[in-house]
């Protein structure tokens, strides 16, 4: 089973500014990888997907890169509605695995 | 609008079962994969297993097996995930998530485009 490991645990970012969240796969998952978003309450988001596609309405502000074992999830410009835990996840071989998730808080 | 609505919370004791149910509308059910996965409260996701509405296979993961049993509905366009022998670890809120990729080989599953809203099943002596 692939193990996906996500930092940092927790991201303090003040509004307007730039976020970067990492995502490490244990062996190459080539592009096979997703990023969601999940506020209290509420199921995951689909944000990304193929590392690098942005999902069906996704905001421009949210981008996504990496392949193989690393991977980053962008957030350009924070608006108050992306403070949420963000979890990747590997489909490249199954079971698919999630990270642990990143809590993107208001600093 | 392409939507998922999953059946209510449950309450349940060790030992017993619990089977919930997921509804898809706005779209072709057959022609998308269906997976399950939960949610521990406060911990991350785990998926359990996927299941074919078209043919009604299935694949669960390992720690799942024994234990789980994903069925359909082509008549109402319905999913179910039983999950039986239940343990306090088991508490967790529980969604339904389509497979992104529209009739894709067996096997070759995608992101997960459509969640559910959630079952919380908890359980209780």
């Amino acid at each position: 089973e692939i193990v996906m490991t996500q930092s940092p645990a927790t991201l303090s970012v003040s509004p307007g500014e730039r976020a970067t969240l990492s995502c490490r796969a244990s062996q190459s998952v080539s592009s096979n990888l997703a990023w969601y978003q999940q506020k209290p309450g509420q199921a995951p988001r689909l944000l990304i997907y193929g590392a690098s596609t942005r999902a069906t309405g996704i905001p421009a502000r949210f981008s996504g890169s990496g392949s193989g074992t690393e991977f980053t999830l962008t957030i350009s410009s924070l608006q108050s509605e992306d403070f949420a835990v963000y979890y990747c996840q590997q489909y490249n071989n199954w079971p698919g695995t999630f990270g642990q998730g990143t809590k993107l808080e208001i600093k | 609008q392409v939507q998922l609505v999953q059946s209510g919370a449950e309450v349940k004791k060790p030992g017993a079962s619990v089977k919930v149910s997921c509804k898809a509308s706005g779209y072709t059910f057959t022609s998308y994969y269906m997976h399950w996965v939960r949610q521990a409260p406060g911990q991350g996701l785990e998926w359990m297993g996927i299941i074919n509405p078209s043919g009604g296979s299935t694949s669960y993961a390992q720690k799942f097996q024994g234990r789980v049993t994903m069925t359909r509905d082509t008549s109402t366009s319905t999913v179910y995930m039983e999950l039986s022998s239940l343990r306090s670890e088991d508490t967790a809120v529980y969604y339904c998530a389509r497979d992104r990729s529209y009739i894709a080989p067996w096997g070759d599953y995608d992101a997960f485009d459509i969640w559910g809203q959630g079952t919380m099943v908890t359980v209780s002596s």
